[in-house]
């Protein structure tokens, strides 16, 4: 059965600190790593990860794969209120195209 | 606008009366999904659907049934649901697999008395 398994399941921070999400996985036939936000509704996509030690980045967030390990990290520097959300990472694999494990998530909290 | 819409965002009802949920996409996808979202547990794949009359079980199948008659919709039908099946529902559809994002419905928020 495939798994993903998130780490911390909550954090607290104050604006300005630098975050690391943890995202280990067991997926079948392992073909990406996803990130999603989650606020207030739907995910929303933040990167896709398919080889390893690339990192990812988009502004403040930036994302690496390690595919020895089954690993991957979620980074958030210079941390603001509205980073506040349930961060989310799925694994895509399995016997055909369309299976996605999701972890459990971490829930980001920021304050000012 | 490229959406996912999904019908209804709320719906209460009672025990083993037959509900649809609808969902619908406008990017030509041709892969669609449903998952059920729960506290502690994040999001669980259901069923998906990798293009028209072509679908497989999730993690969570029992007691949904979905069918792809065309390539824009993919309905997650309850027979007789339960109290257990209460929960919010998304359905997602993104292009290729998981070589692509998903892109995800506002959610269905589904209470079962």
């Amino acid at each position: 059965e495939d798994k993903v398994v998130q780490s911390p399941l909550s954090l607290v921070v104050h604006e300005g600190d630098t975050v690391t999400l943890n995202c280990s996985y067991e997926v079948t036939n392992f073909r990406s790593l996803l990130w999603y936000k989650q606020e207030k509704k739907a995910p929303t996509f933040l990167f896709m990860l398919t080889s390893s030690g690339i990192e990812k980045k988009s502004g403040r967030l930036s994302s690496i794969l390690d595919k020895k390990e089954l690993f991957s990290i979620l980074n958030i520097t210079a941390t603001q209120t509205g980073d506040s959300a349930v961060y989310l990472c799925a694994g895509s694999g399995g016997t055909s195209y369309g299976k996605l494990t999701f972890g459990q998530g971490t829930i980001l909290t920021v304050h000012p | 606008e490229a959406q996912v819409t999904q019908n209804p965002r709320y719906l209460i009802t009672v025990t083993g009366k037959k509900l649809t949920v609808t969902c619908s996409q406008n990017m030509n996808h041709e892969y669609m999904s449903w998952y059920r979202q729960d506290p502690g547990l994040g999001l669980r794949q259901i069923y998906y659907s990798m293009n028209v009359e072509v679908t497989d079980k999730g993690d969570v199948p029992e007691g949904y049934k979905v069918s792809r008659k065309e390539k824009r919709n993919f309905p997650l039908i309850l027979e007789s649901p339960s109290p257990n099946q209460t929960s919010l529902y998304f359905c997602a559809s993104n292009q290729q697999g998981g070589n692509q994002p998903q892109h995800f419905g506002d959610g269905t928020r589904l209470s079962i008395l």
